[in-house]
């Protein structure tokens, strides 16, 4: 079973500043199979990134993804007020999805 | 527009069998493009995947869960349905029902219904 381990854990930003959060997985993965996802208290995840670096619909371009093999980064470019949030990376592969614990995006 | 909404009993006694439904909006389940999950969340605590199903009868399931789950997809209805028997306390979470797409974006869950709350207690 893939285990994925993301860090910081909590990343303490300001509005404007670029923010870049790491996802590692404990063994190589497919690139096509790694997405990250955004949760606001209360609400349900959103799909930001799938296979790595793709955007989904509606996400503004100051998010990208990228990596490959074991380590996967998710940058905001400049993090606005609607950012603040939990962002979680997803792996599927063997018919199994894994989730991160999660990276905290808070105010500083 | 696609949605998904959850519905069931928000609370369930130890050691009975929690049903939850999953009713499908703006998208056709029959049509087989994409796989139907349910994935849970404890209060304060990450996301854990419970399972799949798929209407062509693929299946899928947490091995950590696989001994006391059941999912399966209507078409008839359009839902998708969760069975988790035998819970306990720390089955308490929100449930959410996901679409996966699986054919073109890497089995990414590109939507979530909003989750219905599950607690686990006498």
């Amino acid at each position: 079973e893939i285990v994925l381990t993301q860090s910081p854990g909590t990343l303490s930003m300001s509005p404007g500043e670029r923010a870049t959060l790491s996802c590692r997985a404990s063994q190589s993965v497919r690139s096509t199979y790694l997405a990250w996802y955004q949760q606001k208290p209360g609400q349900a995840p959103r799909l930001l990134i799938y296979s790595a670096s793709n955007r989904a619909t509606g996400v503004p371009d100051r998010f990208s993804g990228s990596g490959s093999g074991t380590d996967f980064t998710l940058a905001i470019s400049r993090l606005e007020p609607e950012d603040f949030a939990v962002y979680y990376c997803q792996h599927y592969g063997s018919s199994l999805f894994t989730f991160g614990p999660g990276t905290k995006v808070d105010f500083k | 527009q696609v949605h998904l909404q959850e519905s069931g009993p928000g609370l369930v006694e130890p050691s009975q069998t929690l049903s939850l439904t999953c009713d499908v909006f703006g998208a056709s389940i029959s049509s087989g493009t994409h796989y139907w999950s349910w994935i849970r969340q404890p209060a304060g605590k990450g996301l854990e995947w419970i399972g799949r199903d798929h209407p062509q009868g693929i299946t899928n399931y947490n091995p950590s869960l696989k001994s006391r789950v059941t999912i399966s997809v209507d078409t008839s209805k359009n839902q998708v349905s969760l069975t988790l028997k035998s819970v306990t306390a720390a089955d308490t979470a929100m449930y959410y029902c996901a679409r996966d797409r699986y054919l073109d974006w890497g089995d990414a869950f590109d939507i979530w219904g909003h989750g219905t709350m599950v607690t686990v207690s006498s």
